[in-house]
């Protein structure tokens, strides 16, 4: 089974331009969750979607921040107009049911995203 | 939220096994025992979880005390692909926001040729 899979594994883009990074979950998973990591710290939670619907988007920044799950092809954030603050790995997650204890979640290898 | 205790570090053989301890005293009757761990520049990777009964698969073993305020993740035979940081976490079972996650800092495993 395909794990869950992200891309692009590394960018680079310039400050004021724009990221998009794809998250590809585990098959038969409908449940999407987005993560960042900056350097030297914790995981931090961004959005839950499923598809078509956005869960809860109450770790994302308000602004140049947004996140989809349409109902075909892979769940995407996007970074509008980066800043070097925004340099982190971004971890998808995904689940096949809403997330208890008593299921867990999968995490894709990650997009690491380095603003020039 | 019920928190978790692991020390920052320990260091290990190759092929030899080790014990991963971790504290979690105020852990409620509802909450599953979780552990991840992180390679180096990878995601977040799923070992094990268990509620009240010792688990085994095919990375790990799950050994939860019987007053479930500490558990220890055993690998029985350490190899250099295991050196990771390993993160205990509990999630509880009713729903919530369990996905909001809390990592915590975890152990970072050394092992050693």
């Amino acid at each position: 089974n395909a794990g869950v899979m992200q891309n692009p594994r590394h960018l680079v883009r310039r400050r004021g331009q724009e990221a998009r990074l794809r998250c590809s979950p585990m098959k038969g998973h409908s449940h999407v969750y987005w993560y960042r990591q900056l350097p030297e710290e914790g995981l931090k939670f961004m959005v839950y979607l499923q598809k078509e619907n956005i869960i809860d988007e109450s770790g994302m920044p308000k602004e140049r921040f947004s996140a989809e799950f349409p109902k075909e092809g892979p769940s995407i954030l996007r970074i509008q107009q980066v800043v070097r603050g925004d340099s982190a790995a971004y971890f998808c997650a995904s689940s096949p049911r809403a997330f208890t204890g008593s299921n867990t979640i999968y995490f894709g290898e990650g997009s690491w995203l380095t603003v020039v | 939220d019920a928190k978790t205790t692991q020390p920052n570090s320990m260091e290990s053989n190759e092929e030899e096994p080790v014990h991963l301890p971790c504290n979690h005293s105020t852990i409620s009757g509802t909450d599953y025992i979780h552990w991840y761990r992180q390679l180096p520049s990878q995601g977040p990777e799923y070992v094990i979880h268990g509620l009240t009964s010792n688990v085994n698969n095919r990375m790990a073993s799950l050994a939860i005390a019987e007053d479930r305020k500490s558990s220890t993740l055993i690998l029985h035979r350490a190899t250099l692909r295991d050196a990771a940081v390993y993160y205990c976490i509990l999630w509880g079972d009713s729903g919530g926001s369990n996905y909001k996650l809390t990592f915590g800092k975890g152990t970072l495993l050394t092992v050693n040729p």
